[in-house]
């Protein structure tokens, strides 16, 4: 089984800063990866796909990169809007499964 | 625009069987996309429970799979969650959602807002 492991729990930032989350993969995976924004009581939101593909709508500061067992989401100029927890997950196809990191949350 | 609408009972007892339902509006649930349902229980991450493609086979987290079942009814355009013998670790709020098999790695990227479940002993 893949665990997926995000760093840090917790990131203290403000407005206009620079912000990086991590993900880690307890084993090389493949690039079936995504990002996701959630907002207390809202539906969750699809940030990045494939690693590094911006889902549709989702604005240029939100970027993603990565490979292998190291999989990082930067947001340039972290904006009011932007306070949330984001989770990393992977795809496996065989058979398909979803699995989930923990999540940071930026506050 | 599609949407996605979860409803459930809220309350339920430890022991019985929660059942859920997600409505789908402006789609149909047998189009070529894969459904599934996730979880959240407090304080706690995302936790993926199943999915199910149609006319094709429904996948579940080993973790939960002897105890989950997500089938869809394409009459009244739903999919439905079932979760025996609960626990007040099943307390959590249940999403339902779409993953999209034209994107690389079939992501998540349509969400019903959840619906709350809390199990009580």
């Amino acid at each position: 089984e893949i665990v997926m492991t995000q760093s840090p729990a917790t990131l203290s930032v403000s407005p206009g800063e620079r912000v990086t989350l991590s993900c880690r993969a307890s084993q090389s995976v493949s690039n079936t990866f995504a990002w996701y924004q959630h907002r207390p009581g809202q539906a969750p939101r699809l940030l990045i796909y494939g690693a590094s593909t911006r889902a549709s709508g989702i604005p240029a500061r939100f970027s993603g990169s990565g490979s292998g067992t190291e999989f990082t989401l930067t947001i340039s100029s972290l904006q009011s809007e932007d306070f949330a927890v984001y989770y990393c997950q992977h795809y496996h196809n065989r058979p398909p499964s979803w699995t989930f990191g923990q999540g940071t949350k930026v506050e | 625009q599609v949407q996605l609408q979860e409803s459930g009972p809220g309350l339920v007892k430890a022991s019985e069987t929660l059942s859920l339902t997600c409505v789908v509006f402006g789609s149909s649930v047998n189009t070529g996309y894969y459904w599934g349902w996730i979880r959240q229980p407090p304080g706690k991450g995302l936790e993926w429970i199943a999915s199910l493609y149609p006319s094709g086979t429904t996948y579940y987290n080993p973790s939960l799979k002897s105890r989950v079942t997500m089938s869809l009814d394409a009459t009244k355009n739903h999919l439905s969650l079932s979760v025996t013998s609960l626990t007040a670790a099943d307390t959590a709020v249940y999403f339902c959602a779409r993953a999209d098999v034209t994107l690389d790695g079939f992501p998540f990227a349509l969400w019903g807002r959840g619906t709350p479940v809390t199990v009580s002993s």
